[in-house]
């Protein structure tokens, strides 16, 4: 079975720094790679994913991902953060096959001022 | 924004009560889904439809049920509510095919005493 891990439960980034969030996944077979963000009090909205191809994926908000078979990783990064990417992000997988995803248990990203 | 909507956004109800919570998107999207949202955050699969007169069951086990009988609509049923139902309910949609990205609904926030 399929698994995500995302093993920090917030990241603190100050605004105009550069953040990481990170995800590692366990998968059979080729995975295939999603981002989705959380604000209070909303669904979740897909930022980027990976499907095949170069291995830095780029997406929604200046958001950018990296596919690292070898780890087995793909974690989300920003160049700059700002107050406004303060939410809940969530990475989820799916094996070669199927159309359902698994997900990570999410991190809270804060930045400050 | 994808068209995608939930109602009620926010429900109190009493233990033993019937309730349907809706989910209908615009996009016609033939696949659809319903997560459970824990107060920590995790997202778990319940159900999902890949067509009319299409439902599966998920990755956790649910007292709910669901159907799909218009494309557009996938409500899901509690027949006998209690507290351990209480929860955040997310409903998505996709496009037909593998790997294509979900689009959520706000949820519905349930709570019963």
């Amino acid at each position: 079975a399929q698994s995500v891990a995302q093993p920090e439960d917030q990241v603190n980034v100050a605004e105009g720094n550069p953040l990481t969030v990170k995800c590692t996944y366990s998968v059979s077979g080729n995975p295939y790679l999603f981002w989705y963000v959380q604000y209070p009090n909303r669904g979740l909205q897909f930022l980027l994913k990976y499907i095949t191809g170069d291995n830095l994926v780029k997406g929604s908000y200046g958001f950018e991902a990296e596919f690292n078979k070898s780890q087995t990783s793909f974690h989300l990064k920003k160049p700059s953060a700002l107050v406004s990417d303060s939410a809940l992000y969530f990475c989820a997988v799916t094996p070669s096959g199927y159309s359902t995803l698994t997900f990570g248990k999410g991190t809270m990203l804060l930045v400050s001022p | 924004e994808a068209d995608i909507y939930q109602t009620p956004r926010y429900l109190v109800i009493g233990t033993g009560k019937k309730i349907t919570l809706e989910c209908s998107q615009t996009m016609g999207h033939d696949k659809m889904y319903w997560y459970q949202q824990d107060p920590g955050m995790e997202l778990h699969l319940i159900h999902y439809s890949y067509g009319v007169n299409s439902t599966e069951k998920g990755d956790l086990s649910s007292e709910s049920t669901v159907s799909r009988i218009r494309t557009e609509h996938f409500p899901l049923t509690l027949e006998s509510a209690r507290p351990s139902h209480t929860s955040q309910y997310l409903c998505a949609s996709s496009l037909p095919g593998l790997y294509n990205e979900q689009f959520f609904g706000p949820g519905t926030r349930l709570t019963v005493l």
